[in-house]
């Protein structure tokens, strides 16, 4: 069965610091990748997603970026954190073109900024 | 740009009491429909999905959904809660691009015993 995997689970960083997040999915192959913040109040807005290894689309402009190393690694990154980036990131992986297959949710990650 | 609009953040409801938690959305074309949940702690869950035939869905612990094309809504309910249906529930859109999903801000159901 599939299974994906975020980490770390929680994270404290500095105003200033890098920033990597990573997401592995285990058990399919080519799956679409995606990550998302969720903010109290905001429901789930979606940051990038990628359909294939290094193929990256960026929805809303922003301190952060991500890249797609290997077939099942999503990674989020930033070269200087700012308070703003403070939230609860998840990863998520579906597969196929349509449209209609779910998406699969990761455990998440919470970030704070100080 | 699609939008899904979750009209009620916060619901409060007594065990046995009847659910009902609207979802619009606004898009012209054809959709493809979902419902989350996020139980406390826990990561985000599939309840059920719509993407044609019948418009009544069913979906895991007694939910339901019904796809109403002339409203542009897909209201969840279930006739009886438990104490254990206390979560956060989201409603999701996609428009068949790339299966990128559009989210409600989410309600937040608490269920008292």
């Amino acid at each position: 069965s599939q299974t994906i995997h975020q980490w770390p689970a929680t994270l404290v960083q500095p105003v200033g610091s890098p920033l990597s997040l990573e997401c592995t999915v285990e058990g399919t192959s080519n799956p679409n990748l995606y990550w998302y913040r969720q903010a109290a109040g905001r429901g789930l807005q979606l940051l990038f997603y990628s359909v294939g290894i290094g193929q990256i689309s960026s929805e809303v402009p922003q301190n952060l970026s991500a890249s797609r190393p290997q077939d099942r690694q999503f990674i989020l990154s930033s070269k200087k954190l700012l308070l703003s980036d403070s939230g609860f990131y998840l990863c998520a992986w579906s597969i196929g073109t349509g449209g209609n297959q779910p998406q699969h949710f990761g455990d998440g990650t919470r970030l704070s900024i100080l | 740009a699609q939008s899904v609009s979750q009209h009620n953040h916060h619901v409060i409801l007594s065990e046995a009491a009847s659910l009902e938690l609207g979802c619009n959305y606004s898009y012209g074309g054809t959709v493809n429909l979902f419902w989350y949940v996020q139980y406390p702690g826990q990561h985000l869950q599939l309840l059920l999905k719509y993407f044609s035939g019948d418009p009544l869905v069913k979906g895991i612990k007694g939910f339901e959904a019904e796809f109403i094309k002339s409203k542009f809504s897909f209201n969840l309910r279930k006739p009886s809660v438990q104490w254990s249906d206390t979560a956060e529930y989201f409603c999701a859109v996609n428009t068949g691009t790339a299966s990128k999903l559009t989210f409600g801000t989410g309600t937040r159901l608490q269920v008292t015993l």
